[in-house]
């Protein structure tokens, strides 16, 4: 059985950095094709795909944020981790990490999110 | 990147209702397209991915068509734990990957 759970802070300040820790059990980071994917979704808005990192080290960003964003995984620890730089109020949101279907892009399990709030 | 629209942002409609979402690309995807239903407070669920295959354990009067740029999703009598807000995304072209605003389905 897959699981995930985001953890992290729940308020940041403007400018500071954001780091959130996926812990994920029912799969591992070690075998091939596996990846882990984070997505956020502001309040009342939709949703918007951040980062993925796959079992060999390849690591994918969204265009718009890749400047801000490192995605790293810790195999022995079943962790990835996100982190964001230069937080700002419109980062507000609900983070999911989520398990992406072997050798494919799309999200069959999730984490149960964890909300953002950047404000000083 | 790709731009998923999808139509309508929201509407009402009773139990028993057969209702239809579209998303439509801004360019070709192929088959390579999921939908995703959400209830408040909660993650995304995948319905349906490669346009048209059912994600296992998901009831059957879920159902989706499409390629290249046009795809629909159909739910053929609606049932009150539907009532959900449902989004598609594309997986053809990545980074990034992405989403459609999505579609709100409300009790009238």
């Amino acid at each position: 059985q897959i699981t995930l759970k985001e953890s992290g802070p729940t308020l940041v300040k403007p400018t500071q950095t954001l780091t959130l820790t996926c812990t994920f059990s029912g799969f591992s980071l070690s075998t091939s094709g596996v990846g882990v994917g984070w997505i956020r979704q502001p309040p009342g808005k939709a949703l918007e795909w951040l980062a993925l990192i796959y079992w060999n080290d390849d690591k994918r960003y969204s265009p718009s944020l890749k400047s801000r964003l490192t995605i790293t995984k810790d195999t022995s620890k079943n962790q990835v981790v996100l982190t964001m730089t230069n937080m700002d109020p419109v980062d507000t949101a609900t983070y999911y990490c989520a398990h992406p279907r072997e050798s494919m892009y799309y999200f069959d399990y999730w984490g149960q999110g964890t909300l953002v709030t950047v404000s000083s | 990147a790709i731009r998923m629209t999808q139509s309508p942002s929201s509407f009402s409609a009773s139990t028993g209702d057969r209702v239809t979402i579209t998303c439509r690309a801004s360019q070709g995807i192929s088959s390579y397209l999921a939908w995703y239903q959400q209830k408040p407070g909660k993650a995304p669920k995948l319905l349906i991915y490669a346009a048209s295959t059912l994600q296992s354990g998901v009831p059957s009067r879920f159902s989706g068509s499409g390629s290249g740029t046009d795809f629909t999703l159909t739910i053929s009598c609606l049932q009150s734990e539907d009532f959900a807000t449902y989004y598609c995304q594309q997986y053809y072209s990545y980074p990034p990957l992405t989403f459609g605003g999505g579609t709100k389905v409300e009790i009238k």
